[in-house]
């Protein structure tokens, strides 16, 4: 099993512009969440999703949009990037109430 | 506002210390507190959890300690090595939820 996975690894965008990060699980997990990693501000969720088709926001929802289609994958957009929107983001799963499992994040630089 | 407060930002410990890092929280609905272990350029992965009807719980060198009326919990690395090198995040949960509430992180460094 691949567990978590997420694309791509890193980027770099130009203010402005658009893009879609894709994490895609192997676990048959209902919940997934997407985060940022911020240096001292530990994880902060962006928005989550708890089964196909849904989608909620969380702490940090603003200039993102997520879509879950099928199950295992959860899509993170940023429709206008923005400087403040480079970060690290990582994608989670999991099974209920249970343990997070992580992927292996993607590093996004906006110039 | 981070609803879990972490401290210290980073520590530095010789090989075979003891690393202890400290959160604190104010919601009395927190039923759960795991910690995540982060090495760089990986994701969090789960270490060890604790449930606040206990008041402590050991894994191997990990141990939570945890102190319902203070509203705190604790993580200790006994006989520190250097493999324990990472980000350690304290978390929370709510127990009508099932979102994480993340301390803001510890960067341990263990010195051979």
């Amino acid at each position: 099993n691949a567990g978590v996975t997420q694309t791509p690894k890193f980027r770099v965008l130009k203010t402005g512009q658009s893009m879609t990060l894709l994490c895609a699980q192997d676990m048959n997990h209902e919940y997934m969440y997407w985060y940022r990693q911020d240096p001292g501000m530990g994880l902060r969720l962006i928005h989550y999703s708890v089964g196909e088709g849904t989608t909620a926001k969380g702490e940090v929802p603003d200039g993102y949009n997520v879509s879950r289609l099928k199950k295992q994958n959860f899509l993170l957009g940023l429709e206008s990037a923005a400087p403040s929107q480079t970060s690290v983001y990582f994608c989670a799963s999991s099974l209920s109430r249970s343990e997070q499992f992580f992927g292996p994040g993607t590093r996004l630089t906006v110039l | 506002q981070q609803q879990v407060k972490q401290s210290p930002q980073s520590l530095i410990v010789q090989k075979g210390g003891i690393s202890i890092i400290n959160c604190a929280y104010e919601n009395t609905a927190f039923d759960y507190f795991p910690w995540y272990q982060q090495f760089p350029g990986k994701g969090p992965a789960l270490l060890i959890a604790i449930r606040p009807d206990v008041s402590e719980k050991k894994e191997g060198r990990f141990t939570i300690s945890f102190n319902k009326s203070a509203k705190q919990f604790s993580l200790h690395i006994m006989d520190s090595q250097p493999g324990d090198s990472a980000t350690y995040f304290c978390a929370a949960r709510d127990a009508n939820d099932y979102k994480l509430s993340f301390g803001a992180g510890t960067t341990v460094t263990v010195r051979a």
